[in-house]
């Protein structure tokens, strides 16, 4: 069984620009969450896929969207990067809502 | 809406000493508690859970976490700490009955262990 596996693990963009990260969920997972994690906070929920359906989704602008594929991968777009988008990006996969969320390392992404 | 308050931001303490990691949370339903670990430059790794039954959990290591409802707390302790668990320790809840909303996380707590 391999773990949930993020790239790319770090990022540069400017102001303005586009981002694509991309997570690979535990196999069998249904379910994979995004979670933004600026410095010094804990993580931030951004939004939920469910077999490819977005879910649940927390407090964060229509400019971050996202995208789930039946091989159990996943990506979290952002467009019109702002400066506080700058941080560190976690996907996390579970059976489902309630099961328990494995978390990857994470990409870091710093927006200038 | 759900909150999660970590008392302390930073915490040291003497390898082999006790320590303590205060977690509170804020609730108007039921929710499932966590804390998670986060070693530098990684991700989070789930340290234990509280879903139902017992109050009192514990972790493989020899972290352990009670739950009390009436406090509305989730303390993480453990009786002597190693080097090896500094690290960052996040408090968090999931909406018990639907996770749709994602994991609540607390700011964290940085656990510093000195020699």
């Amino acid at each position: 069984e391999t773990g949930v596996t993020q790239s790319p693990t770090h990022l540069i963009k400017t102001r303005g620009q586009q981002v694509t990260l991309r997570c690979s969920s535990q196999s069998g997972h249904n379910t994979v969450s995004w979670y933004q994690q600026a410095l010094g906070q804990g993580p931030q929920f951004i939004f939920q896929y469910y077999r490819e359906e977005e879910n649940g989704r927390g407090n964060f602008p229509p400019r971050f969207s996202g995208l789930q594929f039946p091989n159990y991968s996943s990506e979290l777009n952002v467009n019109a990067l702002e400066l506080d988008d700058s941080a560190l990006y976690l996907c996390a996969s579970s059976l489902d809502s309630v099961g328990e969320q494995y978390f990857g390392p994470g990409t870091r992404l710093t927006v200038t | 809406a759900q909150s999660v308050t970590q008392l302390d931001s930073q915490v040291p303490v003497f390898e082999e000493a006790p320590v303590e990691l205060r977690c509170n949370y804020s609730s108007s339903v039921s929710v499932y508690l966590f804390w998670y670990v986060q070693y530098p430059n990684q991700g989070l790794q789930l340290l234990l859970k509280y879903l139902s039954g017992s109050t009192l959990v514990e972790s493989i290591n020899g972290f352990e976490a009670e739950f009390n409802k009436s406090q509305t707390s989730f303390h993480l302790r453990k009786p002597s700490v190693h080097i090896s668990d500094t690290a960052e320790y996040f408090c968090a809840v999931l909406l018990a009955g639907g996770g749709a909303d994602g994991l609540t996380f607390g700011k964290g707590t940085h656990l510093i262990i000195q020699p």
